[in-house]
């Protein structure tokens, strides 16, 4: 079983639209949470970590953490073209390193 | 945020030579620097782990002969494709780690003829 897994997508909505991204986790002893999006040719940009469960906002993005499930989420309001980018989750698992899921590339059309 | 640069961002080179690739912290100290290389539409895939004044830890299948990383400085860490052949072409991307996250380089393109 993988550490972390994602739905590679693609997903495909409408600009404004609100987009869910998720991911699952297999370890409970798992603490650090992240989002990253990256833009073709581009090194992954954070959008947000968190460490608890519950909801983190940041703008238009909210990060959600469910440890009794093992699940995480991403949530974009209001969802823009230049949002369009793979969107990666990742934990910090022992020793520091970080494992990332698949990638969910997510395109929004105006 | 964190800021992290990498120089160059693409390199072409021939067969058979050595490419060095850096990786900057700009306004923070990296004690700990990662190196990930990621083919077209995958994810990244840790190379190593590079740790200020020792030697660099490498994942399982990389050379480290091959990968030659120095980290001198608790803001510059190099990356070295020595003797770099076709199959090397890749997007490197480094990190450096804080104590919640990592923080990632733009990437250096890496075309070998």
């Amino acid at each position: 079983q993988k550490e972390v897994e994602q739905d590679p997508g693609p997903l495909s909505v409408p600009e404004g639209a609100i987009v869910s991204l998720n991911c699952t986790y297999s370890n409970s002893a798992f603490q650090y949470f992240m989002w990253y999006r990256q833009y073709s040719r581009k090194g992954p940009e954070l959008l947000m970590y968190t460490y608890s469960s519950g909801n983190k906002e940041d703008g238009r993005f909210t990060a959600q953490v469910d440890k009794s499930s093992k699940y995480i989420s991403l949530f974009i309001r209001d969802s823009q073209p230049s949002d369009s980018a793979t969107y990666l989750c990742a934990i910090i698992i022992p020793g520091g390193k970080l494992t990332f899921g698949q990638g969910t590339i997510l395109t929004v059309h105006p | 945020g964190a800021v992290v640069s990498q120089h160059p961002s693409r390199v072409i080179c021939k067969s058979g030579t050595s490419v060095k690739i850096e990786c900057r912290s700009l306004d923070f100290q990296a004690t700990t620097m990662f190196w990930y290389r990621q083919f077209p539409k995958q994810s990244l895939m840790l190379m190593a782990t590079s740790n200020e004044g020792s030697k660099a830890t490498y994942e399982q299948g990389v050379e480290k002969d091959k990968f030659l990383i120095n980290h001198a400085s608790l803001t510059l860490s190099t990356l070295t494709v020595t003797s770099a052949h076709p199959e090397d072409s890749s997007f490197y991307i480094c990190s450096g780690k804080t104590r919640e996250t990592q923080y990632f380089g733009p990437g250096t393109r890496l075309l070998v003829l």
